[in-house]
């Protein structure tokens, strides 16, 4: 089975600090990566996709890829109550099937 | 502005009575996707379909059908429902399959 592995959390930290989420997979094959975030019922929304190795950043969000150790993760700075929520990282296979992580909910206190 | 619109939002069923859920998109994707989200739990993929060609999971119970009448419209029809089957039902889509995919809001399935 093609794994896609997050720590769940909690993960808290205070206002304006970075957020770090990682995540690992255990298909060499995948390709394509991507983080989603999502708020207590409410439905993913991507935030970032990351394809090659290295750093992608988009605002406050950086996402990087080490294809080598097999690992993504997902930094926010200066984090806001508002990035409250759990954050799914997602894996592309050679096949293109999309395998989820079970997430990592992060909470930012004021 | 281009979306993926899912409906109901909210549905109630109760035991063994049949329940369609439905999913359209303005975003002229080629791929509609179905997932079952549980709580704390990841998306599982239940079956897709490229165009007109459709995918199913190894693993999706064949308690789950699909159809999608054309490009716009995708249905997940579950023939009888079990206490087991209340989730979150989300409908995700794709330019391609290499592509990103985008998600509705998802339908809240209650099996009473």
């Amino acid at each position: 089975q093609k794994e896609v592995e997050q720590n769940s959390g909690p993960l808290s930290v205070p206002e304006g600090a970075i957020a770090s989420l990682n995540c690992t997979y255990s298909d060499r094959g995948s390709q394509s990566f991507f983080w989603y975030r999502q708020y207590s019922g409410k439905s993913p929304e991507l935030i970032m996709s990351i394809y090659s190795n290295g750093d992608k950043e988009d605002g406050r969000f950086t996402a990087q890829l080490n294809k080598a150790s097999q690992y993504v993760s997902l930094l926010i700075r200066d984090s806001q109550p508002s990035d409250s929520a759990t954050y799914l990282c997602a894996g592309k296979d050679n096949n293109n099937d999309m395998r989820f992580g079970a997430g990592t909910r992060l909470t930012v206190k004021p | 502005d281009a979306m993926v619109i899912q409906n109901p939002r909210y549905q109630v069923t109760q035991f063994g009575k049949p329940v369609t859920l439905s999913c359209s998109q303005t975003l002229n994707h080629n791929v509609m996707y179905w997932y079952q989200q549980k709580s704390s739990q990841a998306p599982k993929l239940l079956f897709h379909y490229y165009d007109k060609d459709f995918n199913n999971e190894a693993d999706t119970p064949d308690n789950f059908q699909s159809r999608r009448p054309n490009t716009s419209f995708c249905f997940l029809d579950i023939r009888s429902p079990g206490l087991g089957d209340a989730a979150m039902y989300l409908c995700a889509t794709s330019l391609t399959k290499n592509y990103e995919q985008y998600f509705g809001p998802g339908t809240r399935l209650t099996v009473t």
